[in-house]
């Protein structure tokens, strides 16, 4: 496979549910993201790892948790989620984080959560 | 603050121009970048625009004036296939991305 892989495409959660979502990317990228896309609102940047490290938490809810194993990989972990985190949340890579020039996000096609 | 201003829908014609305007404020300038998005797919990168002047990539090119923080998508010959929402999004000192809420292009036939 090739660019950056999410799974599942769909996921539908009771509020007491713990689940995870999970990237993957080919590209032999240094960074990568985690967004979250909901309709007619910008794209919010929630967490960046640069060589598995966090290196950005924008004051996103502890009921996200995220884990980057290895440069690779990287795990979005969901638990007690409310209604309003019913949103598409997208996974991206680039060559190095706060590169100095055009540094290219690679997208996944995203992972589309609705919280019941 | 910063800010990022475009408009929220377009509708153009198959075989005709379209520009998509887009206006912002931000602490410092490090580039802007375009992306298209599909409906349900992921956003994928058009282009990067750090000095003024218009950039031409085949149908599609971008312009960039640093000292009025405005950028344009121009897209030519539409197709249906350009039917997407563009997002517009320049960097800041910090090299962090600011997105607008993008511009949804409806081509009709």
């Amino acid at each position: 496979e090739t660019g950056v892989t999410q799974t599942p495409r769909h996921l539908v959660m009771g509020m007491t549910n713990k689940k995870s979502l999970k990237c993957e990317q080919h590209l032999g990228h240094n960074a990568m993201y985690w967004y979250k896309q909901s309709a007619k609102k910008p794209l919010e940047l929630m967490f960046v790892y640069s060589l598995e490290e966090r290196v950005e938490n924008n004051s996103v809810p502890s009921r996200f948790s995220p884990e980057c194993p290895n440069s690779s990989h990287l795990f979005l972990h969901l638990h007690t989620l409310q209604p309003e985190d019913s949103a598409l949340y997208l996974c991206a890579s680039s060559q190095d984080w706060k590169y100095s020039g055009a540094n290219v996000l690679t997208f996944g096609a995203g992972s589309r959560l609705t919280v019941l | 603050g910063q800010n990022i201003d475009q408009p929220t829908e377009m509708t153009a014609t198959e075989g005709a121009i379209v520009q998509i305007n887009c206006t912002y404020q931000t602490s410092g300038f490090n580039g802007l970048f375009w992306y298209q998005q599909h409906a349900g797919e992921a956003p994928t990168f058009l282009s990067y625009n750090v000095l003024d002047g218009l950039e031409e990539k085949g149908r599609f090119s971008s312009f960039l004036s640093r000292s009025k923080g405005y950028s344009y998508l121009l897209l030519k010959e539409l197709q249906m296939k350009d039917s997407a929402s563009y997002l517009c999004a320049p960097q800041d000192s910090n090299y962090q991305l600011i997105w607008g809420a993008g511009t949804k292009l409806i081509i009709k036939p």
